[in-house]
C-alpha cells in the first residue's frame, strides 16, 4: 500500500488565505523533509523535521512521529507560494538514504 | 560549488541509444541521491551513494540503469538502450551525512530526458 500519503492532492487559495497540508506515513521514520517544487521544477528545502515544530516566516511545520503524520502550514499565502509541496521520509525499516516521496499537493494561489 | 549541479539540462535521444547524466554534489557532501520524476508525478527513488559505495540500488528500474560515483564527488547515471518510458526528469540531490549531522538533502535543477 501507499507508504507516504499527502492530502489534499490539490488546493486553490486566494491570496492572503491560510492552509494546512498533511503528510501521513505508514511506519516510524528517522527523517522527514518538506519541499516546495516551484513552477520551474526546482525543489526548494522548506523544513527538515523528523519531529517537533519549526517556523520559518509564513511557513511552519509540525511532525508528530508517534502518530505518523506531519503538517505544513502556510499563512497569508502569496502567489509565489504556488507549486507542488512534497514531503519525503526515510522509514526506520529502510536503509538510511532511501527517501520515499509522497505524491505531492499542488497549490495554486490566485491574486 | 555553491549548489548541486547537473548536466546536461536537457537531453534528447533516440530509442536504443545510451545516455549519461552527470551530477556534481555540493562540495563536502558525502551522500548523493538519484531520483526520477515523470510528468506530473512525485519523485521515484533510484539509488543513493555514501562516499563511492551504493548501499541501496533497489530503486533502479532495470539492468539498463546503472550509476557510479568516483572520488566521493561526481556521479554518473547511465541508461543503456533507452526506451520511450525512460523519458522523465532525472534529479540529483546531496547531503552532508555523518554521525552528528542531519541527513538533509539539497537538490539540483535536474536533467530532462526525452527519448524519441
Amino acid at each position: 500500500g501507499i507508504q507516504v500519503e499527502q492530502s489534499p492532492p490539490d488546493l486553490i487559495l486566494q491570496e492572503g488565505a491560510n492552509s494546512t497540508l498533511r503528510c501521513n506515513f505508514s511506519d516510524s521514520v528517522n527523517n522527514l523533509q518538506w519541499f516546495h517544487q516551484n513552477p520551474w521544477g526546482q525543489l526548494i528545502n522548506l523544513f527538515y523535521i523528523p519531529s517537533g515544530t519549526k517556523q520559518n516566516g509564513r511557513l511552519s511545520a509540525t511532525t508528530v512521529a508517534t502518530e505518523r503524520y506531519s503538517l505544513l502550514y502556510i499563512s497569508s499565502s502569496q502567489t509565489t507560494d504556488s507549486g507542488v509541496y512534497f514531503c519525503a521520509v526515510v522509514m526506520t525499516t529502510d536503509s538510511w538514504g532511501k527517501f520515499q516521496f509522497g505524491a505531492g499537493t499542488q497549490v495554486v494561489v490566485t491574486p | 560549488g555553491a549548489g548541486v549541479s547537473q548536466s546536461p539540462s536537457n537531453k534528447v535521444t533516440e530509442k536504443g541509444k545510451d545516455v549519461e547524466l552527470r551530477c556534481d554534489p555540493i562540495s563536502g557532501h558525502t551522500a548523493l541521491y538519484w531520483y526520477r520524476q515523470s510528468l506530473g508525478q512525485g519523485l521515484e527513488f533510484l539509488i543513493y551513494f555514501q562516499g563511492n559505495s551504493a548501499p541501496d540500488k533497489s530503486g533502479l528500474p532495470s539492468d539498463r540503469f546503472s550509476a557510479e560515483r568516483t572520488g566521493g564527488s561526481v556521479s554518473t547515471l547511465t541508461i543503456q538502450r533507452t526506451q520511450q518510458e525512460d523519458s522523465a526528469v532525472y534529479l540529483c540531490a546531496s547531503s552532508s551525512w555523518g554521525r552528528d549531522t542531519r541527513n538533509e538533502q539539497f537538490f539540483g535543477p535536474g536533467t530532462r530526458l526525452t527519448v524519441l
